[in-house]
């Protein structure tokens, strides 16, 4: 079955550099990925949607890329700030009318 | 437009009682998806719900259950609670008419089953 996978559960970086966060999944390529932004006591926020046949995706600092031979989306957050601290987790469109998301990658950018 | 609106916001209830989650979506908005989050396994999918009907199934046990009224606002029930069933309940809402669109969150329902 097709699973999704965040590769890291927590990451320091720090204020002003870029962040790069991993997204892996099996199996077959989902038409789409998402990536989500999380708060904590918050449900989460969309932030961006990349197609199969999108390589990047651009949204002021964030960035998205969708590489369907590795079976990978990075998502970057560039001149990252203490406000870009949250959980970022992604999502992908499983086929069957159903979206299955990762367990998220909690982010700290520190000041 | 308000946005996704949850109640309750905290419950706490024991094992064996059962439970009903509540769920208003974005006005227009005809699909309601209800997911549980817990630490250890993530964001998971319960069902969705599109104009009263059930359109999509997680693989949840029969405990979990909901339904969606004329005004699309969803509940969600699940009985018999066990101790595992603690968790972050969000629902999410989408006009339904296109599967790629954005789902929006609400601020989720924590509970806590002692």
């Amino acid at each position: 079955s097709q699973k999704i996978e965040q590769n890291s559960e927590a990451l320091n970086i720090q204020e002003g550099k870029t962040a790069t966060l991993t997204c892996n999944y099996t199996n077959y390529s989902p038409a789409y990925l998402q990536w989500y932004r999380q708060d904590p006591g918050r449900g989460p926020v969309f932030l961006l949607l990349i197609r199969e046949n999108e390589k990047e995706k651009r949204k002021e600092r964030l960035k998205v890329t969708f590489d369907t031979t590795l079976k990978q989306s990075l998502f970057h957050i560039t001149a990252s700030q203490p406000a870009d601290s949250a959980t970022y987790l992604c999502a992908l469109y499983r086929g069957d009318d159903k979206i299955i998301f990762g367990k998220g990658t909690r982010l700290h950018i520190l000041p | 437009k308000a946005g996704v609106t949850q109640t309750p916001r905290y419950l706490i209830k024991t094992r064996g009682q059962q439970v009903t989650l509540s769920c208003s979506p974005i006005s227009g908005h005809r699909s309601v998806s209800w997911y549980q989050q817990t630490p250890g396994q993530g964001l998971q999918f319960l069902f969705e719900y599109f104009s009263e009907t059930q359109r999509n199934k997680g693989n949840f046990p029969g405990r979990f259950s909901g339904r969606q009224f004329s005004n699309s606002r969803s509940e969600m029930n699940v009985s018999t609670l066990e101790l595992g069933d603690s968790a972050l309940y969000l629902c999410a809402s989408r006009t339904g008419t296109s599967e790629q669109e954005t789902q929006y969150f609400g601020p989720g329902t924590r509970l806590l089953v002692l």
